[in-house]
């Protein structure tokens, strides 16, 4: 039972390099979202998607973008990292039972922009 | 938009009883749920309030209710295991179901 996966589970980024996070699920949730957590702070949305082909902004979607090919994965980029994007990023994908609030979360990428 | 409110820390001993609030601003949803997340970890789904009233489920409880916007999640027989941090999430079908969480509650549970 694999759920939500994510790679990289780390990485150092200079500023100015690029980089993309896979999300993948096994569970065939049409739902997907990527979020940022910085210290002691809540969950932040970027992107999510609502179904194969369609992507949304979140609350914070500058500097990121997103892609949403397969229905099983959600890809996030970011083109030009800066520090500021130093975070641990979290993929999540839900169902349609519990009002979409069910949400299945992978483990994490933590990532540092020096 | 949608605003969630909690508290940002609460702290209590093992064996007490807690209760973590959860207010909002948001024009409808279809519930209200609650994570929960140790350092380092992901946040994993704890309960779901779709109606007004008390769910429960073993230790943990979680009450809806929408004429006071107002929730929360309450905690007993309180275990060391228990301390982390937990948070509240809406799914408002206006915005797109945009799955929102609130700014988390940190748990400290003392001997």
């Amino acid at each position: 039972n694999a759920g939500v996966t994510q790679t990289p589970k780390f990485r150092v980024l200079k500023t100015g390099q690029s980089m993309t996070l896979l999300c993948a699920q096994d569970m065939n949730h049409e739902y997907m979202y990527w979020y940022r957590q910085d210290p002691g702070m809540g969950l932040r949305l970027i992107h999510y998607s609502v179904g194969e082909g369609t992507t949304a902004k979140g609350e914070v979607p500058d500097g990121y973008n997103v892609s949403r090919l397969k229905k099983q994965n959600f890809l996030l980029g970011l083109e030009s990292a800066a520090p500021s994007q130093t975070s641990v990023y979290f993929c999540a994908s839900s169902y349609p039972g519990r009002g979409h609030t069910e949400a299945f979360f992978g483990q994490g990428t933590r990532l540092t922009v020096v | 938009g949608q605003s969630l409110e909690q508290p940002s820390e609460v702290t209590a001993v093992e064996g007490a009883i807690v209760q973590i609030n959860c207010t909002y601003q948001t024009s409808g949803f279809y519930g209200l749920s609650w994570y929960q997340q140790h350092d380092g970890g992901a946040p994993t789904f704890l309960s779901y309030n779709g109606l007004d009233g008390l769910e429960e489920t073993g230790r943990f409880s979680s009450f809806l209710s929408r004429s006071d916007s107002y929730g929360y999640l309450l905690l007993q027989e309180l275990q060391m295991k228990d301390s982390a941090s937990y948070f509240c999430a809406v799914s408002p079908p206006g915005a797109g179901n945009m799955l929102t969480f609130g700014g988390g509650t940190r748990l400290m549970v003392k001997p």
